[in-house]
């Protein structure tokens, strides 16, 4: 079955607005990790973000924030005041003690940001 | 400065010929990774090592194989059983537990 759910294959937004991209997850696992990468054209990939199973608050790092409710298993990320550089394709990963500390990454949405 | 180096950027490999990508960190992680990803596809996790000298296989081994003998170094050979090994590869590294794993700038190989 399918750990990580990312069902948008591509997300157009424009300049300057705030962009959501959807997560959804699967576990049994009562400790867990939800991470966000962001990957350019170039490849690598960067971190962005990280939400624990037990964290109450949401996570936030600059512009990106995470949209985490448990009961509903959704990790969703949004980026506030969208700039071109962050045309990208971005991944939802999972990590699970259960998994042996190993990610589980999603398809991956494109975002296409427009001046 | 800190980081994960992989080489070559770019490889090509000859049919029946096993070709070896070079992964290094200076990041005193203890964990490595290595990922293979396909174009607009996700990550899939093909061998980890949580500690030197021991590894175990992720969820697409086959046709792979790998060694950790030092902890900074984890190479991974794409032996010529791996029938369709065009991709991009990754490797990571991370500390134990929930930190996040850091990335090299991939690999792409490519057959001739």
């Amino acid at each position: 079955a399918q750990k990580i759910t990312q069902t948008q294959p591509g997300m157009f937004v424009q300049e300057k607005e705030a962009v959501t991209l959807d997560c959804t997850y699967d576990t049994s696992d009562q400790s867990y990790g939800l991470f966000w990468y962001k990957q350019p054209s170039s490849g690598e990939m960067i971190f962005l973000i990280y939400q624990g199973s037990y964290d109450e608050q949401n996570a936030t790092e600059g512009r990106y924030s995470l949209n985490f409710q448990k009961a509903r298993k959704s990790a969703n990320l949004v980026i506030s005041a969208s700039q071109l550089g962050d045309s990208a394709m971005y991944f939802c990963a999972m990590r699970e003690i259960v998994n042996d500390y190993k990610l589980s990454f999603g398809a991956g949405t494109t975002v296409t940001v427009r001046a | 400065d800190g980081g994960i180096t992989q080489s070559p950027k770019y490889l090509f490999r000859k049919e029946g010929q096993n070709v070896t990508l070079s992964c290094e960190q200076n990041l005193n992680h203890d964990a490595m990774y290595w990922y293979r990803q396909d174009p607009g596809q996700g990550l899939r996790l093909i061998y980890y090592s949580q500690i030197v000298n021991d590894f175990q296989k992720g969820d697409i081994a086959e046709g792979y194989s790998v060694s950790r003998e030092k902890k900074e170094s984890f190479p991974l050979t794409v032996t010529s059983a791996q029938k369709n090994p065009t991709a991009f590869y990754l490797c990571a590294s991370a500390h134990r537990g929930n930190q996040p794993q850091h990335f090299g700038d991939g690999t792409r190989l490519s057959i001739l």
